[in-house]
């Protein structure tokens, strides 16, 4: 699977939107961009998956470059239950369900 | 619907020991992956059981391995552990293998080998 390369640690004040950054220059046509988070003390959560267009969910949006070698994590209004890691995987059409994590953003919201 | 399921959620061995632990996927999913995490290593892939065969598998040695049942549920097995050994493992569930399908973690078995 191609790389990502994301910050190490984000700092959002509470109820302001925040802008999660991840880079994938190597990515390839058919590679999906999935976000999961985790929380402390619990497993990762599906955040939320593209590959060109931008998606919306309710937990947040995700906004893929045209040439799609970076994408934006957007939480419209961060809450405190939001501080958590934040992965950017890419998915590639292999067959496989191995998800490569790399070391993720922290994010810490400041009430 | 209930979540993956995970037991036991925390086990204490000792050096030398094997311990079996496991994972009961979201009703009707058939792809189950284990991963383990470290403070030091983060998240690593263990490996991928889809309909009952090993498809899958991460860099770990042969002292770690699983098999998934007919009814889709998972052990993995670590033998002959090892201090380096103790960490959160968990387990991921999938309804099919493409790459625009989520993934469902349970919360995990917090192992410490003493």
């Amino acid at each position: 699977d191609a790389k990502t390369t994301q910050p190490n640690s984000m700092e959002s004040n509470e109820e302001e939107p925040v802008h999660l950054p991840c880079n994938h220059s190597t990515i390839s046509g058919t590679d999906y961009i999935h976000w999961y988070r985790q929380l402390p003390s619990q497993g990762p959560e599906y955040v939320i998956h593209g590959l060109t267009s931008n998606v919306n969910n309710r937990m947040a949006s995700l906004a893929i470059a045209e040439d799609r070698k970076s994408s934006t994590l957007i939480l419209h209004r961060a809450t405190l239950r939001d501080a958590a890691v934040y992965y950017c995987i890419l998915r590639a059409r292999t067959g496989a369900n191995n998800l490569f994590f790399g070391t993720g953003t922290r994010l810490t919201v400041i009430p | 619907k209930a979540g993956v399921t995970q037991t036991p959620r925390y086990l204490i061995k000792t050096r030398g020991q094997q311990v079996t632990l496991s994972c009961s996927p979201i009703s009707g999913h058939r792809s189950v992956s284990w991963y383990q995490q470290t403070p030091g290593q983060g998240l690593q892939f263990l490996f991928e059981y889809f309909s009952e065969t090993q498809r899958n598998k991460g860099n770990f040695p042969g002292r770690f391995s699983g098999r998934q049942f007919s009814n889709s549920r998972s052990e993995m097995n670590v033998s002959t552990l090892e201090l380096g050994d103790s960490a959160l493992y968990l387990c991921a569930s999938s309804s099919w293998t493409e790459p625009n399908t989520e993934a469902f973690f349970g919360q995990g078995t917090r192992l410490t080998v003493v």
